[in-house]
C-alpha cells in the first residue's frame, strides 16, 4: 500500500519552515525520506527506524510515530537549495514503497 | 568513486524492440534495485537483488527481466518494449546492516526511455 503524503505541494519564502507528512495504513518499521531535484536522481535525506534511531541529514529533522503509522519531515529556516520533490518510502528493507511526493518550492 | 552509473542515458525504442539497461556500482554494496518513475509520479520498484546471486520481483515486474551479473552489476531487460514502458529508469544500491535493515539507497542518474 502506497504511503500518503501531504501536502502535495508547498511554496515557501526563504527562511520559512515547512512540515511534510507521510502516513501509511500498514505498520511502519522504518521510513525513508529522499529529495529529488528536477531532472536529477533522488538523494537520501533521512531514515527513521522503529525504536527511534535516526540516520541522516544534519539540517533536516524528522519524527516517527509508530502507533499512528506516521512520519513527518521538518524543514526549518528553508534555503533555496531545499526546493525539490520530497518522497517518503516505507516497507520491508528491500521493497520500499514510495509515496507520490510533495513538491516544495522555496522563493527568495 | 563514481557511485552508481547507468547506461545509456537516453533511448528511443519502437514497440516490440528489446534492449538492456546497464547498471554498475563501485561502493561494494550487496543490494541493488531497479525503479521506474513516470512523469509527476513516485518511484516504483521493478526488481531487486538483495545480494549477489539472488533477484526478486518488486511492485511492477511485468514486462521486465533482470540479471545480477556479479556484485557490481545489475541489468534490466525489456524483451518486447511497449509504449506503457516509457519512463525514467533508476538503478540504486544499498548496504544492509547486520540486522537486515537496509539503509540509504544511492541512485544512479537514470535512463530516459521512450517507446513509440
Amino acid at each position: 500500500q502506497q504511503p500518503v503524503q501531504s501536502p502535495q505541494a508547498v511554496i515557501l519564502r526563504e527562511g520559512e519552515d515547512a512540515v511534510i507528512n507521510c502516513s501509511s495504513s500498514k505498520a511502519l518499521y522504518s521510513v525513508h525520506w529522499y529529495r529529488q531535484k528536477h531532472g536529477e536522481a533522488p538523494v537520501f535525506l533521512m531514515i527513521l527506524l522503529k525504536g527511534g534511531e535516526q540516520k541522516g541529514h544534519e539540517k533536516i529533522s524528522a519524527s516517527f510515530n509508530e502507533k499512528k503509522q506516521q512520519s513527518s519531515l521538518y524543514l526549518t529556516a528553508s534555503q533555496l537549495s531545499y526546493s525539490g520533490t520530497y518522497f517518503c518510502g516505507s516497507g520491508s528493507p528491500y521493497k520500499l514503497i514510495f509515496g507520490s511526493g510533495t513538491r516544495l518550492l522555496v522563493r527568495p | 568513486n563514481a557511485g552508481v552509473t547507468q547506461t545509456p542515458k537516453f533511448q528511443v525504442l519502437k514497440t516490440g524492440q528489446s534492449m538492456t539497461l546497464q547498471c554498475a556500482q563501485d561502493m561494494n554494496h550487496n543490494s541493488m534495485y531497479w525503479y521506474r518513475q513516470d512523469p509527476g509520479m513516485g518511484l516504483r520498484l521493478i526488481y531487486y537483488s538483495a545480494s549477489e546471486g539472488t533477484t526478486d520481483k518488486g511492485e511492477v515486474p511485468n514486462g521486465y527481466n533482470v540479471s545480477r551479473l556479479n556484485k557490481r552489476e545489475f541489468s534490466l531487460r525489456l524483451e518486447s518494449a511497449a509504449p506503457s514502458q516509457t519512463s525514467v529508469y533508476f538503478c540504486a544500491s544499498s548496504q544492509p546492516s547486520g540486522a537486515g535493515i537496509s539503509y540509504e539507497q544511492y541512485f544512479g542518474p537514470g535512463t530516459r526511455l521512450t517507446v513509440t
